[in-house]
């Protein structure tokens, strides 16, 4: 069975700050890894996708990068902002789909 | 209709009831999946469904719950007597198969009372 953890399950930044966000996982066998964030009270918003052939994803601030070998990616957040104050989770596609617990961020103004 | 639906969006039930959670996915999509959040926690799995395979019904915590898919299309999660540990946010994803991005409903909030 698939196991997800996401590392810092919580993080407290001042605004401005670049920051990183780890995800992990134990079979390899993956077809895709997608992150999602949760606003409190709401559904998930889907972020980004990483295909397993591709290495990385970016979209405005955020990258995305995948290394399925090592069973490792990281979400990597630009010049934060209050705004981007939330929950974060990373979903690995394989068989089916499994999420991390999350990590929940604080942007300070 | 454009994203993920799910219905009701809050539900207040007595314990022992039975009660029916609704889903409709995006129109075209193979795969739905259905997860339990409960309050400050992950995404729990429950069961997903691919087209006309049989679902991974491995989630379900007890033979209490189960959940069918109608014509590939609707889906409806059942709790039968209800306990006050099924109190959580039922959420429902589907995508256009399996591996391919998900796009998540806004939950059903169920309150067990």
């Amino acid at each position: 069975k698939q196991e997800v953890t996401q590392i810092p399950a919580a993080l407290s930044v001042p605004e401005g700050e670049n920051l990183v966000l780890n995800c992990s996982f134990t079979d390899s066998a993956i077809y895709n890894l997608q992150w999602f964030r949760q606003d409190p009270g709401k559904g998930l918003t889907s972020l980004l996708l990483i295909q397993s052939s591709q290495r990385e994803q970016t979209s405005g601030r955020l990258n995305a990068s995948l290394d399925k070998s090592s069973g490792r990616s990281t979400l990597y957040i630009a010049a934060s902002q209050p705004g981007d104050s939330a929950t974060y989770l990373c979903a690995v596609i394989g068989d089916d789909m499994r999420f991390g617990a999350g990590t929940r961020l604080t942007v300070k103004p | 209709g454009a994203g993920v639906s799910q219905s009701p969006s809050n539900k207040v039930t007595e314990k022992g009831k039975d009660v029916e959670l609704r889903c409709d996915p995006i129109s075209g999509h193979t795969a739905l999946y259905w997860y339990r959040q409960s309050l400050g926690q992950g995404l729990e799995f429950l069961i997903y469904f691919q087209g006309n395979s049989a679902p991974d019904k491995s989630g379900l915590p007890s033979d209490r719950f189960s959940a069918e898919r109608t014509g590939g299309s609707v889906s409806t999660l059942t709790i039968q007597r209800t306990q006050q540990e099924d109190s959580a946010v039922y959420l429902c994803a589907s995508s256009p198969r399996t591996a391919l991005e998900a796009f998540f409903g806004q939950g059903t909030r169920l309150t067990v009372v």
